[in-house]
């Protein structure tokens, strides 16, 4: 039973197609996120939804399109992929519950553009 | 603005020995939690421990500890009895009270456990 899943793990494709990322969580958790993390191992905030409301927007492209069809799901859109978005894709989620909420991480999916 | 500093880009450790990883933050809220997560060779990120930042003791989870002193905005993770499984990257992150929810990560510390 797992908590974060995410699909797919890898994905590979060419540059300039159009891909989706899928989370879903089974925590009843309220809120969710996208992270970003570079060759470098460097984890970024992408986005976050409360209740199926986006709360956090970083400085991303507006090539990325995140898609919240309910507070357990958490989609990611991403238009004309550049070799640049390749990195790991974290889906989490939390409770939000003031500075103790802890957040969950999904196993990752790893994309690579050519 | 929020800032984490993990300055040991790689640390090594005996088997059963015990490694403290640090941790410095900055940030001028009150009120923020830090957290530890350990990321194995396998890419998932593993919540580890949490710390917050009017617990007046310092957080454990089994051999896991937080040596959190506010006053130097320092929160180093403590590994006691080191065991080859722990042999992975591990982030320190904080994130402050409020809506916006987001964890701030530092660069991690890759830990190497030999025999």
């Amino acid at each position: 039973d797992t908590a974060v899943s995410q699909t797919p793990k890898y994905l590979v494709t060419q540059m300039g197609n159009d891909k989706s990322i899928k989370c879903e969580q089974n925590l009843g958790h309220d809120t969710m996120y996208w992270y970003k993390q570079d060759s470098k191992k460097f984890l970024k905030i992408m986005f976050s939804y409360n209740n199926k409301e986006l709360i956090i927007n970083e400085t991303v492209p507006n090539r990325f399109s995140p898609k919240s069809p309910d507070k357990a799901h958490l989609n990611l859109h991403i238009n004309s992929l550049e070799l640049g978005d390749s990195a790991v894709y974290f889906c989490a989620s939390s409770q939000l519950q003031g500075a103790a909420d802890t957040q969950y991480f999904g196993p990752g999916t790893r994309l690579t553009v050519l | 603005a929020q800032k984490i500093t993990q300055t040991q880009p790689g640390m090594f450790v005996q088997e059963k020995e015990a490694v403290t990883l640090d941790c410095t933050y900055d940030t001028s809220d009150p009120s923020y939690g830090l957290f530890w997560y350990k990321q194995p060779s396998s890419g998932e990120m593993i919540f580890l421990i949490y710390q917050g930042s009017y617990d007046q003791q310092n957080a454990t989870e089994g051999r896991y500890s937080l040596n959190f002193q506010k006053a130097r905005k320092s929160a180093n993770l403590v590994i006691s009895a080191s065991q080859l499984g722990d042999s992975a990257m591990y982030f320190c992150a904080m994130r402050k009270t409020g809506t916006a929810s987001k964890l701030t990560f530092g660069t991690g510390t890759r830990l190497q456990v030999t025999l």
